[in-house]
């Protein structure tokens, strides 16, 4: 199967420490978006990759958190001092075609701050 | 701000009868509209879009309704399947904005068979 993958699929961590997500895009695809989707939500924009480069942010990332798309393939979301708020459903999705909208998304991961 | 905005958290329809979801937005730069289709513990599946230029695309039993001047649109299910009943998300994007997905809160599809 080559469609977005993302690790670990759930996480649980204290309040305060520092966690690390992964995604693995559809492979040749050069865009990436990171969105965070709480209880009775949408997903919701949180920050965007054209290959290597971080091109836009959105508001809702704040200073604690940071992604990194090294080489353009994988990206990585880091969370530093984790809040009960950053409780959420972490997606991932990738998309490679200039000429659509379609974003395909992976599982997600699931994060739980005790 | 909700610029994207689904009414209806919840709708039962009856198996092999018509699906109507509805999806309001605020945001006139948006050009280009998708529905995804939300079963639990996976994350959300492209089901069709549709330009702003078009009124209408149709993709086997899924097709979507775009009413530009009412900034609405709408997705029909027909004939729907128990295999339907899913969480339906409406998006949208806007050419000039890196393309970022602006999502609805959900419709919750029930299928009774």
């Amino acid at each position: 199967d080559t469609g977005v993958s993302q690790n670990p699929r759930h996480k649980i961590t204290k309040r305060g420490q520092n966690v690390t997500f992964r995604c693995d895009p559809i492979s040749e695809h050069n865009r990436l978006y990171w969105y965070r989707q709480t209880l009775g939500q949408g997903p919701e924009f949180l920050t965007y990759f054209q290959n290597e480069a971080q091109l836009e942010k959105s508001r809702l990332l704040s200073d604690r958190f940071s992604a990194e798309r090294p080489k353009g393939s994988f990206s990585t979301l880091e969370i530093q001092r984790t809040e009960q708020g950053d409780s959420a459903m972490y997606l991932c999705a990738s998309t490679g075609d200039s000429t659509t909208y379609e974003q395909y998304f992976g599982p997600g991961t699931r994060l739980t701050v005790t | 701000d909700q610029q994207v905005k689904q009414n209806s958290p919840s709708l039962s329809v009856q198996e092999g009868r018509i699906s109507i979801l509805n999806c309001d937005y605020t945001n006139s730069m948006f050009d280009y509209f998708l529905w995804y289709k939300k079963y639990p513990a996976e994350g959300p599946t492209f089901l069709i879009s549709i330009s702003s230029i078009k009124d209408k695309n149709e993709d086997g039993r899924f097709t979507v309704f775009l009413n530009k001047s009412a900034k609405h649109l709408s997705l029909h299910i027909v004939p729907s399947q128990p295999g339907d009943s899913a969480v339906y998300f409406c998006a949208a994007s806007d050419s000039f904005g890196n393309e970022k997905l602006t999502f609805g809160t959900g419709t919750r599809l029930t299928i009774i068979p």
